[in-house]
């Protein structure tokens, strides 16, 4: 079993919609978690950090984080097509060192 | 030049070549790593510097050879590569802080090609 599972996509959606990104994990010893963005032929770029359980807003994002159920999300309200990019969720436990990256949702914005 | 930079970002190479990648953070940060991205596959964690030391080495074929002077900069020595071995190749910062987890911060990658 992977430590991490992300769904591959790619998901569509139209400009303006929520989009509901996912991961699930087995490792209950998690407790730090985080979302990249990764546009093509780039790196990539730290969107959300959370750690453990609960919920994190900034601007259009919003992280949550249920350890209960070892499932964490990522929300993009009024989706953009800027925001046409595959998504990467990672975590880690008391080594700070050593994440554990999704495979990646690719997500595309239709204007 | 800030955050972390990569070079080159793109190389194709022979089997029989040897070449080097480069990393620098300009981040003040004091930990390093390099990971391998492969087509619809999670990032692999390669090697970790804490402090200029290696604190890990996933698995990671003998073709391949870190090297840390600093902790500003990190190379990657390449030698004997298969054509398997083509990927994304990301250096990725951090800065460790007891008590927390950290994010590492990723450079825009070297595209590696192995004819």
């Amino acid at each position: 079993q992977k430590e991490v599972e992300q769904d591959p996509g790619p998901l569509s959606v139209p400009e303006g919609a929520i989009v509901s990104l996912n991961c699930t994990y087995s490792n209950s010893a998690f407790q730090y978690f985080m979302w990249y963005r990764q546009y093509s032929r780039k790196g990539p770029e730290l969107l959300m950090y959370t750690y453990s359980s609960g919920n994190k807003e900034d601007g259009r994002f919003t992280a949550q984080v249920d350890k209960s159920s070892k499932y964490i999300s990522l929300f993009i309200r009024d989706s953009q097509p800027s925001d046409s990019a595959t998504y990467l969720c990672a975590m880690s436990g008391n080594n700070f060192n050593k994440f554990y990256f999704g495979s990646g949702t690719k997500l595309n914005v239709k204007p | 030049e800030t955050g972390v930079t990569q070079t080159p970002r793109h190389l194709v190479m022979g089997m029989t070549n040897k070449k080097s990648l480069k990393c620098e953070q300009h981040l003040g940060h004091n930990a390093m790593y390099w990971y391998k991205q492969s087509a619809k596959k999670p990032l692999e964690l390669m090697f970790v510097y804490n402090f200029k030391e290696q604190t890990e080495n996933n698995s990671v074929p003998s073709r391949f050879s870190p090297e840390c002077p600093n902790s500003s900069h990190l190379f990657l020595h390449l030698h004997t590569l298969q054509p398997e071995d083509s990927a994304l190749y990301l250096c990725a910062s951090s800065q460790l802080a007891g008590g927390r987890g950290n994010e590492q911060f990723f450079g825009p990658g070297t595209r590696l090609t192995v004819l």
